[in-house]
C-alpha cells in the first residue's frame, strides 16, 4: 500500500498562474482533506470531502477549488496563484469523517513569486 | 485566534530527559488527537483520546485528556533523538482543526 500520495513534491509558480495539486489514496477511505501549513499558523483545513461526491469548505477556502474525482482522488486547484498561497500543502484521508485518525501524504511545497 | 493552543512552541532537551507538551482548548473537546511530524514530512497519527481522564501510552509517549476535557498533555519519558519533530494536537468539531504545533529538538 502506498497510502496517500501527492504530486508534485515541489512547485514554483508566478503570480496569476494556475495549477492543480493531485492527491490519491489506496486505503479505500471515504473522507479526504486538504490542508496548508504555514509557520506560526499550524495546519489549517482548506477543503474536505466527507464522501465521494461531496465537498465542503474548511477554515481557509478562498482562492482554492477542489474536485473529488472518484473515491481515490481529491485534487486542489489554484486558479490564479498569489504569493499568500506560498505554503506546504498536505492531503489526508480517513476511513470516515469524524472520530478516526487521518493519514497524511508527504506534502507539496509551493512557492508563488 | 487559535482554538487549540499548544505550549511550549519549541523545546530543546538533552537526550534522556523527560518533557511535557500541553494542548489547551477554550471549548470542550470531544476527541483529541496527537500527531507527530518529522521535519519535511507528513503527519503521523500517535493516539486519540475521547473520554475525560483517559490516558494512553505508546512506547515512551503518554497522552492524557483532563477530566473537564479542555486540556491534553503529551509526556515523553527518557527522550531520544528519534522523538525529535513537531507535535500537533488536533480536534474535531464539525470540521477538523489543529494546534500550532510544538517543535521538539533532542540533543544527543
Amino acid at each position: 500500500n502506498a497510502g496517500v500520495t501527492q504530486t508534485p513534491k515541489f512547485q514554483v509558480l508566478k503570480t496569476g498562474q494556475s495549477m492543480t495539486l493531485q492527491c490519491a489514496q489506496d486505503m479505500n477511505h471515504n473522507s479526504m482533506y486538504w490542508y496548508r501549513q504555514d509557520p506560526g499558523m499550524g495546519l489549517r483545513l482548506i477543503y474536505y470531502s466527507a464522501s465521494e461526491g461531496t465537498t465542503d469548505k474548511g477554515e481557509v477556502p478562498n482562492g482554492y477549488n477542489v474536485s473529488r474525482l472518484n473515491k481515490r482522488e481529491f485534487s486542489l486547484r489554484l486558479e490564479s496563484a498569489a504569493p499568500s498561497q506560498t505554503s506546504v500543502y498536505f492531503c489526508a484521508s480517513s476511513e470516515v469523517s469524524g472520530g478516526l485518525e487521518q493519514y497524511f501524504g508527504p506534502g507539496t511545497r509551493l512557492t508563488v513569486t | 485566534s487559535q482554538e487549540l493552543e499548544q505550549s511550549p512552541q519549541s523545546l530543546i532537551v538533552q537526550e534522556g530527559k523527560n518533557l511535557t507538551i500541553n494542548c489547551t482548548s477554550s471549548k470542550t473537546l470531544y476527541g483529541l488527537y496527537w500527531y507527530k511530524q518529522k521535519y519535511g514530512e507528513g503527519l503521523i497519527f500517535l493516539m486519540m483520546l475521547q473520554k475525560g481522564g483517559e490516558e494512553k501510552s505508546h512506547e515512551k509517549i503518554t497522552a492524557k485528556l483532563d477530566e473537564k476535557k479542555q486540556q491534553s498533555s503529551l509526556h515523553i519519558t527518557a527522550s531520544q533523538p528519534s522523538h525529535a519533530g513537531i507535535y500537533l494536537c488536533g480536534a474535531e468539531r464539525v470540521k477538523f482543526y489543529f494546534g500550532t504545533g510544538t517543535s521538539l529538538t533532542v540533543i544527543p
